[in-house]
């Protein structure tokens, strides 16, 4: 399969940036999601990168390097409710199968 | 308002019942997908659909199959439930692009196999 490593908890303070790291492997590859799941509740979609750079989406910016099978969530200015989980989904193939990494915990504290 | 529906928010079975989780989108998404979920391994893919009665495996389809009569409609079976399969069960629906390919989601059927 295709193995995607990212970290399993982080934790920051509220107004606070942080990054969310996440490495897939490049076989086959097409573009990479990010998605944002609260407690209980589905993934919501937050970004799509295809070409490498960075795509900046309000407080939410992802970049990705489709060489080095690399990417990153940043979250700025941090509030309360940024606390959720964040799937990092790289596609893969003719019908852009998504295969999600277990996801980062994210507790933001004031 | 785009929308994935899952026709069971809860669910508690037997060992050995016969499961159906049904699931609808109203976006004529020609791809459908159901994944589940569980503490530390992520959402894993179990089937996917790209189009009306075809169907693939995904990573592990062992104990599932799947019906897609009609493009809005994605069933997933159990055909003798184990305790195992206890999770929560996502529905997702997509387009066909390579180029955007955002994934939909369901709320999520939560089965629990007792």
């Amino acid at each position: 399969g295709q193995n995607i490593d990212q970290p399993t908890e982080m934790t920051a303070t509220e107004g606070a940036i942080v990054q969310i790291n996440c490495t897939y492997q490049t076989s086959g590859f097409n573009g990479l999601f990010w998605y944002q799941q609260h407690a209980g509740e589905a993934p919501t979609f937050l970004s799509y990168n295809v070409l490498d750079g960075l795509e900046e989406k309000g407080r939410f910016s992802s970049f990705l390097s489709r060489s080095k099978g690399y990417s990153y969530l940043l979250l700025k200015e941090l509030q309360m409710k940024d606390s959720a989980s964040y799937l990092c989904a790289p596609g893969y193939g003719g019908y852009n199968k998504l295969i999600f990494g277990a996801g980062t915990r994210l507790a933001v504290h004031p | 308002d785009v929308k994935v529906t899952q026709s069971s928010r809860y669910l508690v079975k037997r060992t050995g019942e016969k499961v159906f989780l049904e699931c609808v989108q109203d976006m004529d998404h020609e791809n459908m997908f159901w994944y589940r979920q569980d503490p530390g391994l992520g959402l894993r893919l179990i089937y996917f659909s790209y189009d009306v009665k075809m169907k693939e495996k995904g990573d592990i389809p062992e104990g599932y199959s799947v019906s897609r009569e009609k493009k809005e409609r994605f069933s997933l079976i159990l055909e003798s439930a184990s305790t195992n399969q206890t999770s929560m069960y996502l529905c997702a629906s997509s387009r066909r692009d390579l180029n955007t390919g955002e994934l939909f989601f369901g709320e999520g059927s939560r089965l629990t196999v007792l």
